[in-house]
């Protein structure tokens, strides 16, 4: 069965970064587009930024630019999202989730990973 | 940026109801729009892509439907298990979500 398989939960001061991360497996993990997504806790979901695997290649929403780093490493098929200068807002689930077979854009995300929350506090 | 708007924000329904949610784009999507159940302390899943196509493995009394900037949710006969919230999403221009509308028990 295809998966996305995040890292465990995280704690962090405010100030510091925090790096997740999002292991593939049972597919090609080269083909497919990931997104992140995050959810403050009670809210809805907010789309974070894409990157394309193979390559590197990124696109963050406009909210996260300067803070966010996205990038992969294809010999383990995984995924990672960097967030930096963290404050108690950035208190969320993280999820990963997987896009459109490259190179389309216009696809929903069928596969999610569990969730990795990030707590924000001093 | 595009705009999502969900209505209604929570809707009360008993088991075997019709029940139909309405998803709002700020300008045109085609049909590009997906709809998402999430569960408490669970990653949203997949229930309809392209405004009216059936993912896989989902019951069939879930049915999407609209184009442009008019899309609804509809679920036939509410079943136990269909207690969540439930979200719309456009990925006409980049991604974004509807602000989710939550389906609790009458």
């Amino acid at each position: 069965q295809v998966q996305l398989v995040q890292s465990g939960a995280d704690v962090r001061k405010p100030g510091a970064s925090v790096k997740v991360s999002c292991r593939s497996s049972r597919y090609t993990f080269t083909t497919y587009y990931i997104h992140w997504v995050r959810q403050a806790p009670g809210q809805g979901l907010d789309w974070m930024g894409i990157i394309n695997p193979t390559g590197g290649s990124t696109s963050y929403a406009q909210k996260f630019q300067g803070r966010v780093t996205m990038t992969s490493d294809t010999s383990t098929s995984t995924v990672y999202m960097e967030l930096s200068s963290l404050r108690s807002e950035d208190t969320a689930v993280y999820y990963c989730a997987r896009g459109g077979i490259i190179p389309n854009l216009h696809e929903a995300f069928d596969v999610w990973g569990q969730g990795t929350m990030v707590t924000v506090s001093s | 940026d595009i705009q999502m708007t969900q209505s209604p924000s929570t809707l009360s329904a008993s088991v075997g109801d019709r029940v139909t949610i309405t998803c709002r784009a700020s300008q045109s999507i085609s049909s590009w729009l997906a709809w998402y159940q999430q569960k408490p302390g669970k990653a949203p899943k997949l229930l309809i892509y392209k405004a009216s196509s059936l993912e896989s493995g989902v019951p069939s009394r879930f049915s999407g439907s609209g184009s442009g900037t008019e899309f609804t949710l509809t679920i036939s006969s509410l079943q136990p298990d269909d207690f969540a919230t439930y979200y719309c999403q456009q990925y006409n221009s980049y991604w974004r979500f509807g602000q989710g509308t939550k389906v609790e028990i009458k």
